[in-house]
């Protein structure tokens, strides 16, 4: 079981250029969320899918997009990148059907706007 | 809204001493709690979890009991190595939505 699996790992992006970043769940689950890490800070949430549609957000601007595939893999989009974008983004997996069963996490994506 | 609170690091022990984070947290209804480890580089990596009042949470010599009376999920090890050394989160969440993290606390063991 690979786990959940995110790419690339490190990204270096100018700012006002997009950004697309990608997960695979851990095999046998069906929900992606992702979460922005910034420098010293807690995983803040960005938003959830689930059956290919965003179904939970938190606070984050429309810069902010998603998209699931029907093999429940996800994308996570970001605009008009800004220099306080750059953080360490997380991707979660889970089992929506799983009740309290916990999430995984991915080794997340690096990225760096200059 | 519902939040975790961590007690603030950095946090520096010597090797086989005891050790306690302190979270507490603010919650509308019943989550279920954990405890996540980030090593240097990495993602983050489930510890420990308890999913209702009075569980207990363990893993590798780690232990968090969930206190609903005092609304805590306290994690502790009675004998730490260098190799624990990291930053832990306490982490809040309702059936694996939106969830609430904690600052995180930075441990640092000594030989």
């Amino acid at each position: 079981d690979a786990g959940v699996t995110q790419s690339p790992t490190h990204l270096i992006k100018t700012r006002g250029q997009q950004v697309t970043l990608r997960c695979s769940p851990k095999s046998g689950h069906d929900t992606v969320s992702w979460y922005q890490q910034a420098l010293g800070q807690g995983p803040q949430f960005i938003f959830q899918y689930y059956e290919e549609e965003e179904r939970q957000r938190g606070n984050f601007p429309d810069r902010f997009s998603g998209h699931q595939f029907p093999n429940y893999s996800s994308e996570l989009n970001v605009n008009a990148l800004l220099l306080g974008d750059s953080a360490l983004y997380l991707c979660a997996s889970s089992l929506k059907s799983g009740g309290r069963t916990e999430a995984f996490f991915g080794q997340g994506t690096r990225l760096t706007v200059v | 809204g519902d939040s975790v609170t961590q007690m603030e690091g950095p946090v520096t022990l010597s090797e086989e001493a005891f050790l306690t984070i302190n979270c507490t947290y603010t919650a509308t209804g019943y989550p279920s709690l954990f405890w996540y480890v980030q090593y240097p580089g990495e993602g983050l990596q489930l510890l420990l979890k308890a999913t209702k009042a009075d569980d207990k949470g363990s893993n590798k010599g780690f232990e968090a009991t969930y206190r609903k009376e005092t609304t805590s999920f306290h994690l502790e090890k009675g004998s730490v190595q260098v190799s624990d050394s990291a930053v832990y989160f306490c982490a809040l969440t309702y059936n694996n939505n939106d969830m609430r993290f904690g600052a995180g606390t930075r441990l640092t063991v000594k030989p």
